[in-house]
């Protein structure tokens, strides 16, 4: 059975801190993607990744991804206010060679973040 | 607007009942999916559909039903509630799973079953 975990579960820090928000899956992915939810409302999508190695950034959110250590990374710099909210990775389990993508998307717990002034 | 429209979305109900939560969207996408979304366990996917008339189960699909006859609309069906499905459901659509593309979410729906 394929597991994402997600650590930390929650997280409260300083404006200015840098952190870094851990993904971990338990099968074989080259397709990894981060979505953000703010409190009360839908999720958005933040970076897809789609192999080893890929990095992504956007502002002060940089994701990167490492498929032999099953691993994938969201990283945030000099936090601000406006990022708090829960973070999401998803990964896209690997499909038998020749069947094309499945159709399962399984999620981790999610990152609550909490940025305080 | 590109967007993936759920309705209604709160609806308070008593065991039972059945009910139906209607998702559309207007991108032509060929994949959708339903999620349920509940504290401390991320969200699980109930139910996703490849294409018209392609659906199969996700993680947690007992007690659902979905359906999917036209490719704008997938409907989650909830033949006899109960309290434990008692929960914040959302779809969600991306143009083909054979493009890696990201999900687009609805707003969600809301559902309390006494």
């Amino acid at each position: 059975e394929l597991k994402v975990e997600q650590n930390p579960l929650f997280l409260s820090m300083q404006e200015g801190k840098n952190y870094t928000i851990y993904c971990n899956y338990s099968t074989t992915s080259d397709r990894l993607y981060w979505y953000r939810q703010d409190p009360g409302k839908s999720l958005e999508s933040l970076f897809v990744l789609l192999s080893n190695g890929a990095v992504k950034q956007e502002g002060r959110l940089m994701a990167s991804l490492d498929t032999k250590a099953r691993l994938s990374t969201l990283h945030i710099t000099a936090a601000v206010h406006d990022l708090s909210a829960t973070y999401f990775c998803a990964v896209d389990p690997w499909a038998p060679v020749g069947s094309g993508n499945t159709g399962k998307l399984i999620f981790g717990q999610g990152t609550t973040l909490q940025v305080k002034p | 607007e590109a967007q993936v429209t759920q309705n209604p979305r709160y609806l308070i109900t008593v065991t039972g009942k059945k009910l139906t939560v209607t998702c559309s969207q207007n991108m032509n996408h060929e994949y959708m999916s339903w999620y349920r979304q509940d504290p401390g366990l991320g969200l699980r996917q109930i139910y996703y559909s490849m294409n018209v008339e392609v659906t199969d189960k996700g993680d947690v699909p007992e007690g659902y039903k979905v359906s999917r006859k036209e490719k704008r609309n997938f409907p989650l069906i909830l033949e006899s509630p109960s309290p434990n499905q008692t929960s914040l459901y959302f779809c969600a659509s991306s143009l083909s799973r054979s493009y890696n593309s990201p999900l687009h979410f609805g707003n969600g729906t809301r559902l309390t079953v006494t």
